[in-house]
């Protein structure tokens, strides 16, 4: 059974400041995803990550893959307020598309 | 281009009646998705199907029932709600081959 582990839960930091989200999965995947979620809206894609070695970058965030350790990291570069939000990570496999308990990120300003 | 719709975005219902969501997608997506969420769950998947016509159970498929008779709907219903049932509603849908999951805008369901 697939399972998929995200860590911190819960990450409060200073703007400005650099950290890294990580998410853990117990097979293997065809395909990771990283999504954005602000409080009351749906979800947002933020990176679709496909093979071992995968690195995709968005202005502040940079996701990446390792299938071989099956880990995901999603890091994000100087802070600011904006990226408050939850980060999940969600994993693809046997057709089924299943999901870490999300990061809870608040940025300080 | 309306991506993913879900209906309705609100509900409350009393415990023992029934109802049904509707999902419906206009992309031509073969592989539909609903998921719950709770607080501190992140999204768990009740049920998914990866064409018409086509249903599988999910992480936590029980007290739902869903159908995909055509290939742009996808219908979760509720048989007999129960206050464990409240909670946030999400559908999302994607090709087969993917790269992403496109989400609807959630269905707040609240059973009293």
């Amino acid at each position: 059974e697939l399972k998929v582990e995200q860590n911190p839960l819960f990450l409060s930091m200073q703007e400005g400041k650099n950290y890294t989200i990580y998410c853990n999965y117990s097979t293997t995947s065809d395909r990771l995803y990283w999504y954005r979620q602000d409080p009351g809206k749906s979800l947002e894609s933020l990176f679709v990550l496909l093979s071992n070695g995968a690195v995709k970058q968005e202005g502040r965030l940079m996701a990446s893959l390792d299938t071989k350790a099956r880990l995901s990291t999603l890091h994000i570069t100087a802070a600011v307020h904006d990226l408050s939000a939850t980060y999940f990570c969600a994993v693809d496999r046997d057709d089924k598309i299943i999901f870490g308990k999300g990061t809870r990120l608040h940025i300080l300003p | 281009n309306a991506g993913v719709t879900q209906t309705p975005k609100f509900r409350v219902l009393k415990t023992g009646q029934s109802m049904t969501l509707l999902c419906a997608q206009d992309m031509n997506h073969e592989y539909m998705y609903w998921y719950r969420q709770d607080p501190g769950m992140g999204l768990r998947l009740i049920h998914y199907s990866v064409g018409e016509g086509t249903t599988a159970k999910g992480e936590v498929p029980d007290g739902y029932n869903v159908s995909r008779l055509k290939k742009q709907n996808f219908l979760l219903g509720l048989e007999s709600a129960a206050p464990s049932q409240t909670s946030v509603y999400f559908c999302a849908s994607t090709l087969q081959e993917g790269p992403e999951a496109f989400f609807g805008q959630g269905t707040r369901l609240t059973v009293v």
